[in-house]
């Protein structure tokens, strides 16, 4: 059973920056993978962030970017926000009978 | 305006059967496939299953294949889940969304506002 492992939390300060990564078990993501981000608030259904690796949609601030970095795929905030605040969720494609499969999110902390 | 509207979850006991609606507005339904995902309390997202924009190819998570069925009906632009031999862990909100593919171009935007499913006795 494939496995997509994301840091389950991290920590960081106002302005700051920081790299969240999303990896495979079945090896190294790449752009096959379509790599896509997903941002959730408590109580709130989650909003698509990033798309085939690192497309912002319309109303994704730009401190959102999106990367292929040492065999993972990666988020990354610059300038990080108090709003930032949530858990973010990474999918990845898989050519198989079971073609989707999320990480197990990350959840960040804005402190 | 796009959007994507579940329905049809409730409580219903071990063993049960219940059927989920998406109902999708604000765009072209047909040309898009459509997955469903699912999120159990204090979880994280499980992607559930996926049905092609003509409604002819379908795939399913390991945990629900041979349990759930998905399909969709164009002309009502709808989208359903079929759920049976429901157990405690199917219990979770139940998110429909969109599905963009284009060439590279892959992605997973709107989502429901999500249908909350209850298994227990």
């Amino acid at each position: 059973q494939t496995v997509v492992t994301q840091e389950p939390s991290l920590t960081v300060s106002p302005g700051g920056t920081v790299t969240l990564t999303c990896a495979s078990s079945t090896g190294a993501v790449t752009s096959d993978s379509y790599p896509n981000w997903f941002q959730q608030k408590p109580g709130q259904a989650p909003r698509a962030l990033i798309y085939s690796t690192s497309n912002r949609h319309s109303w994704t601030p730009a401190r959102f970017s999106g990367s292929l970095l040492g065999g993972k795929a990666a988020l990354t905030l610059s300038g990080v926000q108090p709003e930032d605040e949530a858990e973010y969720f990474c999918l990845l494609y898989y050519p198989a009978a079971q073609p989707w499969v999320f990480g197990g999110g990350t959840k960040l902390t804005v402190l | 305006e796009v959007q994507l509207v579940e329905s049809g979850g409730g409580l219903v006991q071990p063993g049960g059967s219940l059927r989920l609606s998406c109902a999708a507005s604000g765009f072209t339904f047909s040309s898009y496939w459509m997955h469903w995902v699912r999120q159990a309390p204090g979880k994280g997202l499980v992607w559930v299953s996926r049905v092609s924009n003509g409604g002819s190819a379908t795939n399913y998570a390991d945990s629900v294949r041979g349990r759930f069925t998905i399909s969709r009906d164009n002309a009502k632009n709808t989208v359903y889940l079929q759920m049976n031999s429901l157990r405690a862990e199917d219990t979770a909100v139940y998110y429909c969304v969109r599905n963009m593919v284009q060439g590279a171009i892959v992605d997973f935007d709107p989502w429901g506002q999500g249908t909350l499913v209850t298994v227990s006795s």
